[in-house]
């Protein structure tokens, strides 16, 4: 079946601009997660749906980083004002449960990066 | 104390080689854990979760040291396809509705032929 899809998948942007990343999760899954991950860095956790309850934002990095996930399904992730150490890879993933205990799939991720 | 730290390597090891990763986290309420591969420039996918009583699959075996609050992962008979970063992975909360989970920076194995 479909796995976790992202777009798009590289994104070459100038310091100041606005970029939107894409998510589109694995059909029936209701939680999803970005992380992001810098070179040589582990995934750094930004934020979590689940179902129709409100997310938890807690490791977005700063107020330019904002997310949405509309319908229980697609999910978009908005920086704003671009600066050069958002350079990463943004990674989204998806589970069917909310329990810790699911295996969470990945997508390709969206390979940012800010001149 | 890193929240989930292991050792980056890389490993460099014969093809047929038993090769050990290990890694430790720093809650004591953590209650799952799992083992993510993540190949060059791809997404992390899942390996194994790691159990109380230890776990197998063919040849990779995972450990966990509730006590000392420590995960491994052996790999036996190595083939050049294992070659990749091996994440540890903790979700820190605790029961049932926790969900976080908290990468380590990951493991780097190389397979030599």
């Amino acid at each position: 079946g479909a796995g976790v899809s992202q777009s798009p998948s590289n994104k070459v942007t100038e310091k100041g601009k606005d970029v939107e990343l894409r998510c589109d999760p694995i059909s029936g899954h209701t939680a999803l997660y970005w992380y992001r991950q810098s070179l040589g860095q582990g995934l750094e956790f930004l934020i979590y749906f689940q179902g129709n309850s409100a997310p938890d934002k807690s490791g977005l990095p700063s107020d330019r980083f904002s997310a949405e996930r509309t319908g229980g399904s697609v999910s978009t992730l908005t920086i704003q004002r671009t600066q050069q150490e958002d350079s990463a890879v943004y990674l989204c993933a998806s589970s069917p449960q909310r329990r810790s205990y699911n295996e969470q799939f990945f997508g390709p991720g969206t390979r940012l990066t800010v001149l | 104390r890193k929240e989930v730290e292991q050792d980056p390597g890389p490993f460099n090891v014969p093809e047929g080689a038993t090769v050990a990763f290990n890694c430790t986290y720093s809650n004591s309420a953590s209650q799952s854990f799992f083992w993510y591969r993540q190949d060059c420039r791809k997404e992390p996918k899942l390996l194994m979760s790691v159990y109380s009583s230890g776990n197998e699959d063919g040849r990779f075996t995972a450990q966990l040291n509730r006590a000392s609050q420590y995960i491994s992962l052996l790999i036996r008979d190595s083939k050049l396809s294992d070659s990749a970063t091996y994440l540890c992975v903790v979700n820190m909360g605790s029961g049932a509705g926790s969900y976080q989970l908290t990468f380590g920076k990951g493991t780097k194995l190389s397979v030599i032929p």
